[in-house]
Formats: C-alpha cells, sequence, structure tokens
C-alpha cells in the first residue's frame, strides 16, 4: 500500500534549537518525496523535494531508502518557521501523471 | 494574485442540497487536481484532469460527486445531495508540463454540512 506517516501531530521547541520532523512513506516503486508547509492564513506551498537535494530556509531532507525515511531537519529553528509541515509522496497516475499522498502532517511551534 | 483561485472560500450548506465549487487554475498549466481535506489529516486526492480530460478519480469520489473541466481551464467540483461527512476543506492544485513538477494549490473552499 502506498502510505505517508508522519508520526507527531505537534513538535514544540525552543527558537535556535534544532528540528527534526519525522516523515516515513510505504511505496512500491522508486520513490519521490517532497515537503510542504502551510503557514497560518496562507495556502500548502511545496518547501522543498528531494531530487533537487537543495536547502529552503535551512531546511534540509534526506531520502532514506534503507529506512523508508524523508525526514526534515534544520539546526537552528526560528519563530517564523511555526507552521504546519506535510510530507507527500508522488505516486503515477494512468498517462505518466502523478498524484501526491499526504501524510497528516506535523505542527511546528517554534517558542521565542 | 496569479495563483490558483477557489471560490467561494467557505460555504454553509443543509444536508441534502447540491454545491459547486469553482477553481480556477494558473494559466496555460494543463494539469488540475481537486484534493479533499478533513481535519487532522493531510489532503486527499480526488480527480486529475489533463486539460479537459478527467483521467483519474479516487474512490474517495462517490456518485454523488461530479467534477468537470469543460474548456481545459477553470473546473468545477459538485457535490449532490450533501451529507455530513462532506464537510470539509476542498483544495485545487494546476501543474504544468510532464513528470513531477510543482504542484501550485488554492486557498481551498470550506465546506460545512449542517
Amino acid at each position: 500500500a502506498q502510505r505517508v506517516t508522519q508520526p507527531e501531530k505537534l513538535l514544540s521547541v525552543f527558537k535556535g534549537a534544532p528540528v527534526e520532523l519525522k516523515c516515513n512513506y510505504s511505496y512500491s516503486g522508486s520513490p519521490e518525496l517532497f515537503w510542504y508547509v502551510q503557514y497560518s492564513r496562507q495556502r500548502l506551498q511545496l518547501l522543498l523535494r528531494h531530487i533537487s537535494r537543495e536547502s529552503i530556509k535551512g531546511f534540509t531532507a534526506d531520502l532514506n531508502k534503507g529506512e523508508t525515511s524523508f525526514h526534515l531537519k534544520k539546526p537552528f529553528a526560528q519563530e517564523e518557521d511555526s507552521a504546519m509541515y506535510y510530507c507527500a509522496l508522488s505516486t503515477s497516475l494512468s498517462g505518466g501523471y502523478n498524484k501526491l499522498i499526504f501524510g497528516a502532517g506535523t505542527r511546528l511551534a517554534v517558542h521565542p | 494574485d496569479t495563483g490558483v483561485s477557489q471560490n467561494p472560500r467557505h460555504k454553509i450548506t443543509k444536508r441534502g442540497q447540491n454545491v459547486t465549487f469553482r477553481c480556477d487554475p494558473i494559466s496555460e498549466h494543463n494539469r488540475l487536481y481537486w484534493y479533499r481535506q478533513t481535519l487532522g489529516q493531510g489532503p486527499e486526492f480526488l480527480t486529475y484532469f489533463q486539460n479537459e480530460a478527467q483521467l483519474e478519480k479516487s474512490r474517495l469520489l462517490s456518485d454523488r460527486f461530479s467534477a468537470e473541466r469543460p474548456k481545459g481551464s477553470f473546473s468545477t467540483l459538485e457535490i449532490q445531495r450533501t451529507e455530513q461527512g462532506d464537510s470539509a476543506m476542498y483544495l485545487c492544485a494546476s501543474s504544468s508540463g510532464t513528470g513531477n513538477t510543482e504542484a501550485f494549490f488554492g486557498q481551498g473552499t470550506r465546506l460545512t454540512v449542517v
């Protein structure tokens, strides 16, 4: 079955602390994984994708196929990082196009 | 705002009534998706359009749900005979090209069935 699991509903940290938001997936094919973020009163937007291997707003995520994980990390959290974070798996539809399967999300709260 | 636009933003309806939502994707985006998000959950895929063709429908989409994209531009999602379980946020997203291009989401339509 294709599934994305985010085990933590809420992650609460203090400003400057390291952050790790966990994501595990189940997929029989070659996965493409994403992190989406939703700030308060804003729309869902792409934060980063594993194939680009880039750092966005100080966040990185490494795909670990052995552990089927794609955890999101940031060494020093900022208050503006407070948001809802969703891990998503891209799966193929007919015709070679894709849909996203989302985890339930983790709310990150960064306190001053 | 040149992003994905959804209307209305909120809809309250009585059980049994029909409702229709509209999504205007980013212009020249040929792919359009509908998702549904209930409280405490991530978005769940409902259906996908490539231009005007509806190429995929989730099993979540019962017979009471229908979606169209008549000219390959805007799309509508209609729910007939609404039930309380239909209460959710309905999200539209669009993307362009082929392969795994970024999906851009609208702000959603929040449906409350009373």
